[in-house]
């Protein structure tokens, strides 16, 4: 079993649809997480950024953590084709460099 | 201001052959890191620099890997006697410090024939 867990997807939602993108776990060393979005072809860019349990927003997106159940969440609200990549959770140790990432969900927002 | 900058974009190469990647990290970071993501997979984390030094080669996965960064800037990756399964395209980041947030390149896609 690997640490991180995410479907790979792939995911298609029309113009204006709520999405939600889940990571588990399964060590609880972890404590920072964070969502990456990467284009086709490009490195992977910072969307969301968590410490521990709770929600943290940002714009459309939010971000959630439930360490109790090892899950995390983003949402994405209004979703726009320019959306349109694949989310790739990841997360770090206290040492906080080391970054371990799922698969990756590819989506698509069509319009 | 410039990103991460990482030279080939592309590099075919026959097995047993050697190569070299090379990351420029965002002026002024003193932490720099490589991640080799597989067709399907997340990135995985390769070696860590702080400075000239590698702080943690841990995901290394053998000897034929190693990168070095002689003047505390840009890196160098390098794989001797490749084999197929080296194939993926190897991400370079890099970051003010350690624990801060990491700028990804935009990768060199590496396929072994």
């Amino acid at each position: 079993q690997k640490e991180v867990e995410q479907d790979p997807g792939p995911l298609s939602v029309p113009e204006g649809a709520i999405v939600s993108l889940n990571c588990t776990y399964s060590n609880s060393a972890f404590q920072y997480f964070m969502w990456y979005r990467q284009y086709s072809r490009k490195g992977p860019e910072l969307l969301m950024y968590t410490y521990s349990s709770g929600n943290k927003e940002d714009g459309r997106f939010t971000a959630q953590v439930d360490k109790s159940s090892k899950y995390i969440s983003l949402f994405i609200r209004d979703s726009q084709p320019s959306d349109s990549a694949t989310y790739l959770c990841a997360m770090t140790r206290g040492s906080n460099y080391k970054l371990t990432f799922g698969k990756g969900t590819l989506l698509t927002v069509n319009p | 201001g410039a990103g991460v900058s990482q030279t080939p974009s592309n590099k075919v190469t026959e097995k047993g052959k050697y190569v070299e990647l090379r990351c420029d990290p965002i002026s002024g970071h003193t932490a720099l890191y490589w991640y080799r993501q597989s067709l399907g997979q997340g990135p995985e984390f390769l070696i860590y620099f702080q400075g000239t030094g590698a702080a943690d080669d841990s995901g290394l996965p053998n000897d034929r890997f190693f990168a070095v960064r002689p003047e505390g800037s840009v890196s160098t990756l390098k794989i001797q006697r490749t084999e197929r399964g080296d194939s993926a395209v190897y991400l370079c980041a890099s970051s003010t410090g350690t624990g801060d947030e990491q700028f990804f390149g935009p990768g060199t896609r590496l396929t072994v024939l």
